[in-house]
């Protein structure tokens, strides 16, 4: 499959805790996104690398989330301090340079 | 402020038939619009995109109509079948070489009766 990947695909943590998550984007990709989208809303950005570089940032990424993609691939999302409100689906889409973006199936959080 | 919007919930078909899936949007600076399907418990799927350089792009059963004066959005499916049964999305993106985040809609439920 050479599709966009995330792991893991579901992730239930109590609250307060920190959580983790992969992307791994379409080979040739250069752009890299991640979104976050709750039950019956549309994705909401969060962030947007091209290669290594974070070139924007959602105000809706507050301090506890950091993302990161260190060599230009794969990418890592980071919340710390999980809350309730953080329940959501996390997206990971990436593209080549002005072209469609394809999304991966997205990691499903839960904060009990 | 500027949003993309979807004007209707919820959207039921007959199998066979025709359906047209209706987007507005308010950003005037947007160039370049994508359909995405998403089915439950995935991720959205590109169905087709255009750009404002054009009114209207054709797919395989899907055509996108764009009127930049009204700025409105919609698809066409043809031949409505059970697996088109999704949740649809409009997005749009103001300028894919300088800032290429989407901004989405708020979806709309596509239902396929037999």
């Amino acid at each position: 499959d050479t599709g966009v990947s995330q792991n893991p695909r579901h992730k239930i943590t109590k609250r307060g805790q920190n959580v983790t998550f992969r992307c791994d984007p379409i080979s040739e990709h250069n752009r890299l996104y991640w979104y976050r989208q709750t039950l019956g809303q549309g994705p909401e950005f969060l962030t947007y690398f091209q290669n290594e570089a974070q070139l924007e940032k959602s105000r809706l990424l507050s301090d506890r989330f950091s993302a990161e993609r260190p060599k230009g691939s794969f990418s890592t999302l980071e919340i710390q301090r999980t809350e309730q409100g953080d329940s959501a689906m996390y997206l990971c889409a990436s593209s080549r340079s002005m072209s469609e973006a394809f999304f991966g199936q997205g990691t499903r959080l839960t904060v009990v | 402020g500027e949003s993309v919007g979807l004007h209707l919930p919820t959207l039921s078909v007959q199998e066979g038939d025709n359906s047209i899936i209706n987007c507005a949007y308010s950003n005037s600076a947007s160039d370049y619009f994508i359909w995405y399907k998403q089915e439950s418990g995935k991720g959205p799927q590109f169905i087709i995109d255009i750009r404002s350089n054009m009114d209207k792009r054709q797919g395989q059963r899907v055509t996108v109509l764009l009127n930049k004066t009204v700025k409105h959005l919609s698809l066409q499916i043809a031949a409505t079948q059970p697996g088109d049964s999704a949740v649809y999305f409009c997005a749009e993106n103001i300028s894919p070489g300088a800032n290429s985040k989407l901004t989405f809609g708020k979806g709309i439920t596509l239902s396929v009766r037999p």
